[in-house]
């Protein structure tokens, strides 16, 4: 059972558009909720990330929104770079375990 | 500062054979995670290390061990190997188990079973 759901599986951008990946869960126990980015060849890294007492963390073009009510989270890329087409997927965290969202590819169009 | 490094990148087995993989985190980071990234499951979570201790623990068979040593390297040992475990395997350290420090991930070990 997937413990985070994922959507959309892929999505398309014109560069300078506005691309939004959304994640769902169910286990209130979460108590940490990161995005990660990921590159062919090469392992997830930590683009950000956000606590449930908080709705919204903004870092440069990335944004998060959080909605502990209905229990859903997205990632906001504002201004869309071809350079930030990767893999996007979002987890979150029960005590020491991680649980990932079956992840988002990006195509950033030039 | 150097990042998680781990042995070998790439590696083709047979069924039946044994492998072991090597994670070699941050210097200073004392948890060790190990996760199995394929195309249909995603990345699902193997089994955490924190102190020479396992932690935690996901849903795979007794065949995926994992050991950690003294100076915080950890190793996964996959036995009797089968073609569904061809995957991409990850592991990926922090600071303090349980807190809300980031994971940094490795590059990555990528087994083939043939």
């Amino acid at each position: 059972q997937q413990q985070v759901k994922q959507s959309p599986q892929s999505l398309i951008v014109q560069k300078g558009g506005i691309s939004i990946i959304n994640c769902a869960y169910e286990n209130t126990a979460f108590d940490y909720f990161p995005w990660y980015q990921q590159f062919p060849g090469k392992g997830p890294a930590l683009l950000i990330a956000i606590r449930p007492d908080v709705s919204e963390k903004k870092e440069g073009r990335f944004t998060i929104s959080f909605n502990k009510s209905a229990k859903q989270f997205s990632l906001h890329i504002m201004d869309s770079q071809p350079g930030d087409s990767a893999t996007y997927f979002c987890a979150a965290r029960d005590f020491n375990k991680f649980y990932f969202g079956s992840g988002t590819k990006l195509n950033v169009k030039p | 500062k150097a990042g998680v490094t781990q042995t070998p990148r790439y590696l083709i087995k047979t069924r039946g054979q044994q492998v072991t993989l090597s994670c070699s985190p941050i210097s200073g980071h004392r948890s060790v995670s190990w996760y199995q990234q394929t195309p249909g499951q995603g990345l699902q979570f193997l089994f955490e290390y924190f102190s020479e201790t396992q932690r935690n623990k996901g849903n795979f068979p007794g065949r995926f061990s994992g050991r950690q040593f003294s100076n915080s390297r950890s190793e996964m040992n996959v036995s009797t190997l089968e073609l569904g475990d061809s995957a991409l395997y990850l592991c990926a350290s922090s600071s303090l188990a349980g807190a809300v420090n980031e994971q940094f991930f490795g590059p990555g070990t990528r087994l083939t079973v043939l």
